[in-house]
């Protein structure tokens, strides 16, 4: 049965600080791994997906990596900022489109 | 704008009652999803229908029932027999295939007591 792993659980850092948060999943065997944000008592936003043929993907400030053989995954967050502020997840897919997901990390990028 | 809408926000409702969410998609996506969020938990995966007038149980379907009618509306029903049915509920659609991100909705607090 397929586990993500999301490690820290929490993490606090000062503004402007660059940070990686990690993800790691059991069975190597998916289609995509997908980053999402996710605000207090919101839904949640897509930041990146990572194909399973891809290494990695950019969008502004963050890079999303992919090492499938290692089942790992690092989101960097590039020159933080308190809006950065929220909890961060990652979730994979392998059967049918259903994600699977880790239970996040918490950020808090004080000013 | 298109999008997934979910009704209500907030929800509250007495022990023993069965209670409807409302997701709705204007986003021509033919798979649409249920998860359930707990505090300090990752999302879990309650039902979902990957076409009209199919679905699927998901890791924790005991206690909520589904109906896909329209392609654009996926309701779950949380029904008494859901042990712990207070949760953040989250609603999501997807166009089908690998290379497509899923998109999710802004959730329905279920509080019940």
């Amino acid at each position: 049965k397929q586990e993500v792993t999301q490690i820290p659980a929490a993490l606090s850092v000062p503004e402007g600080e660059n940070l990686v948060l990690n993800c790691s999943f059991t069975d190597s065997a998916i289609y995509n791994l997908q980053w999402f944000r996710q605000d207090p008592g919101k839904g949640l936003t897509s930041l990146l997906l990572i194909q399973s043929s891809q290494r990695e993907q950019t969008s502004g400030r963050l890079n999303a990596s992919l090492d499938k053989s290692s089942g790992r995954s690092t989101l960097y967050i590039a020159a933080s900022q308190p809006g950065d502020s929220a909890t961060y997840l990652c979730a994979v897919t392998r059967a049918g489109t259903a994600l699977i997901f880790g239970k996040g990390t918490t950020l808090s990028v004080s000013s | 704008d298109g999008g997934i809408t979910q009704s209500p926000k907030y929800l509250f409702r007495k022990e023993g009652q069965n209670v409807t969410l409302s997701c709705e998609q204007n986003l021509n996506h033919d798979a649409m999803y249920w998860y359930r969020q707990d505090p300090g938990q990752g999302l879990r995966l309650i039902y979902y229908s990957q076409i009209v007038n199919d679905f699927q149980k998901g890791d924790i379907a005991e206690g909520y029932s589904v109906s896909r009618e329209k392609k654009e509306s996926f309701p779950l029903t949380v029904t008494s027999a859901q042990k712990n049915p207070t949760a953040f509920y989250l609603c999501a659609s997807h166009p089908g295939g690998s290379t497509y991100e899923q998109y999710f909705g802004p959730g329905t607090r279920l509080t019940v007591t």
